[in-house]
């Protein structure tokens, strides 16, 4: 069975500074990997996602994410948080680009003036 | 992009009564759609997959008799949560995709509040 792990439940930042945001999966083959991004009482935005190719993968809002399959890894990164960025990040797997989710357990990012 | 509009965006009902979610995928067929549940602070947990024209596969679990999924056409799907109590109250979620292989998008969600 397939399942993500994002150990890291809240997150304070400053704004200006950098962000990375951790997710680990466990797949037995080739992953396809999502990250989404959730503002309170809202649906999700897909920020970006892994189905092959370069595993540093480049999306919206200026966040990125490296698969890594050695770490069984999806990290998502942004150089420099804006206050607008404070919202919940959610993780996700599924074998097939177009089958279901399984996701993880959500990080809430905070972001400090 | 392909967008997936669902209807009503919040609804309140009473304990015993049944309530309907819509679910739409306004340019594209979706062959296939997905009903998740989000309980408050917590992640999105799988309920249903539902394909056109066939009945829904159900996660371990769910109740399907509590949880009907109608997919009727290629662009609808229903979530109908019968005799509603206020444990069923819950932000739930759809997505719909078009063909194997491609991503599925989501909706904006319906919370649903049981009084």
């Amino acid at each position: 069975a397939q399942s993500v792990t994002q150990p890291d439940i809240h997150i304070t930042v400053s704004e200006g500074a950098s962000l990375e945001l951790r997710c680990n999966y466990s797949y037995g083959a080739t992953p396809y990997l999502f990250w989404y991004v959730q503002s309170p009482g809202q649906g999700l935005q897909l920020l970006l996602k892994y189905f092959s190719g370069d595993t540093l993968v480049q999306g919206i809002k200026g966040f990125e994410a490296e698969f890594k399959r050695s770490q069984s890894s999806f990290n998502l990164r942004k150089p420099s948080v804006h206050w607008s960025d404070a919202a919940e990040y959610f993780c996700a797997v599924a074998g097939s680009a177009g089958n279901k989710l399984t996701f993880g357990g959500g990080t809430r990012v905070l972001v400090k003036p | 992009g392909a967008v997936v509009s669902q209807h009503p965006s919040w609804v309140i009902c009473k304990s015993g009564t049944s309530v309907k979610i819509e679910c739409r995928s306004l340019d594209f067929q979706a062959t296939t759609m997905f009903w998740y549940r989000q309980f408050p602070k917590q992640s999105l947990m799988l309920m249903a997959t539902s394909n056109e024209g066939s009945k829904a596969t159900y996660e371990q679990g769910v109740e399907k008799d509590k949880f009907l999924i109608n997919h009727a056409s290629l662009t609808l799907s229903t979530l109908t949560v019968t005799s509603a109590h206020p444990e069923d109250s819950s932000f739930y979620i759809c997505s719909a995709k078009q063909v194997v292989n491609t991503e599925a998008f989501f909706g904006q969600g319906t919370r649903l509040t049981v009084v």
